[in-house]
């Protein structure tokens, strides 16, 4: 089993529909949680971070963990063409410095 | 402040060549990480250096790659005799120095995309 697993998509929304975009984990260790937005031929950019179960939100972009589930949860609210990209998740163990990423999720939103 | 600085931003090779990949850190940050995402794959963590020192290399490929990050200069990735195996997208992250297993935001550079012929 993967230690991230997160659906590639692509998932292709009209603009401003609520995204979801989803990741889930296996080690209970990690302890931080953040989303990556990555445009294409570019590095990628932190969204948001989070540490502890339930929610984050920033403007239109809202993060969630359930730790129980292990299960992470991006929403996206009033979704622009702006917003095409791909979503990285990344998970941090506690006592390590280094990200695990996902296999990311490409968004598009239509016009 | 410029952000995390990489060149080449297109390095192509031939099988078998030399391939020196440089990462320039944010002004102030001590920590630099090596990541890979080749194609249809996530990022993957290769390598984390601090200045002069290795302190992670878990996810380094055991021959053909190497790392540094000196006390002057920018951070070199270094792959010998290169594969068309190695095409992909070289990310270096940098952060600022802080407490480990604490959180210190990663930036990201905007990569060197290694072709091998």
């Amino acid at each position: 089993q993967k230690e991230v697993e997160q659906d590639p998509g692509p998932l292709s929304v009209p603009e401003g529909a609520i995204v979801s975009l989803n990741c889930t984990y296996s080690n209970s260790a990690f302890q931080y949680f953040m989303w990556y937005r990555q445009y294409s031929r570019k590095g990628p950019e932190l969204l948001m971070y989070t540490y502890s179960s339930g929610n984050k939100e920033d403007g239109r972009f809202t993060a969630q963990v359930d730790k129980s589930s292990k299960y992470i949860s991006l929403f996206i609210r009033d979704s622009q063409p702006s917003d095409s990209a791909t979503y990285l998740c990344a998970i941090l163990k506690g006592g390590y410095s280094t990200l695990t990423f996902g296999k990311g999720t490409m968004l598009l939103v239509s016009p | 402040n410029a952000g995390v600085m990489q060149n080449p931003r297109h390095l192509v090779r031939r099988r078998g060549q030399e391939a020196r990949l440089r990462c320039s850190p944010m002004k102030g940050h001590s920590h630099v990480y090596w990541y890979r995402q080749l194609p249809e794959e996530g990022l993957k963590f290769m390598v984390y250096l601090q200045k002069e020192n290795i302190i992670d290399e878990s996810g380094m490929p055991k021959e053909r790659f190497s790392a540094e990050f000196p006390k002057e200069g920018p951070s070199i990735l270094r792959i010998q005799q290169v594969v068309r195996g190695d095409s992909a997208a070289y990310f270096c992250a940098s952060s600022p120095p802080g407490l480990a297993g604490n959180y210190n935001e990663q930036f990201f550079g905007p990569g060197t995309r290694l072709t091998v012929l």
